[in-house]
């Protein structure tokens, strides 16, 4: 399995408060990403990352930033979290962005 | 557009009998086309992948699919389901040679019921 840790597994905050998601991967691959899960919507993409620094927008990244300093650590941070933002969020890694992505555990969020 | 169509959101089979996930795409350029399986409270897993060559691809778990350019379709058929294929399962379509090579696009996902 590729090494891609995630944390913490579980949360639950408050409406209004800061929370940051970290992905942790020993790979050294240069594509990161994060997604959302949600029912009936699938796999959404949120940010991804090319590099370190490098950072573009997905289809639902509307109220979340991501920074990625050093290779294997890829954050996620809501700046002021809403009850929209209750999912399960879904790191994943990949050595080219058309290569197949490997998936971390999952963090699940909720937020009351 | 890029896309990715799957089929009916839920699909029934009884164990033993065969198992197929339909799966459609949309592209412009020679596409990798990937299956994933995700079970309960886990992460995505790769079953298979295409990118080039023989157009049946063999996975795990006695999975197979295959690329059929003229129908633009990549289905996922399995001969004789068991009850531990019971999962969600999700397409997905990448384009290493377009401008947009810096992601893959994933369909909504077939959960995936095993009678006994």
């Amino acid at each position: 399995d590729a090494g891609i840790t995630q944390s913490p597994r579980h949360k639950v905050t408050e409406t209004g408060t800061p929370v940051t998601l970290r992905c942790h991967q020993t790979e050294n691959h240069r594509y990161m990403y994060w997604y959302r899960q949600d029912p009936g919507h699938g796999l959404r993409l949120i940010h991804y990352s090319y590099g370190v620094k490098d950072t573009d927008k997905g289809e639902v990244s509307d109220g979340y930033s991501v920074s990625r300093s050093k290779t294997e650590d890829f954050l996620l941070t809501l700046e002021s979290a809403t009850s929209s933002q209750t999912s399960v969020y879904f790191c994943a890694i990949s050595s080219q962005g058309y290569n197949e992505q490997y998936f971390g555990p999952g963090t699940r969020l909720t937020v009351t | 557009a890029q896309s990715v169509t799957q089929l009916g959101s839920h699909v029934s089979v009884s164990e033993g009998a065969l198992v197929l996930l339909r799966c459609n795409y949309s592209s412009s350029v020679p596409p990798y086309l990937f299956w994933y399986v995700q079970y309960p409270n886990q992460g995505l897993q790769l079953l298979l992948k295409y990118t080039t060559g023989a157009t049946l691809v063999k996975g795990i778990n006695g999975f197979e699919a295959e690329f059929k350019k003229s129908e633009t379709s990549f289905h996922l058929t399995k001969p004789s389901a068991h009850m531990s294929d019971a999962a969600e399962y999700f397409c997905a379509v990448s384009h290493p040679w377009s401008n947009r090579d810096d992601k893959i696009i994933f369909g909504k996902g077939t959960r995936l019921h095993i009678l006994p």
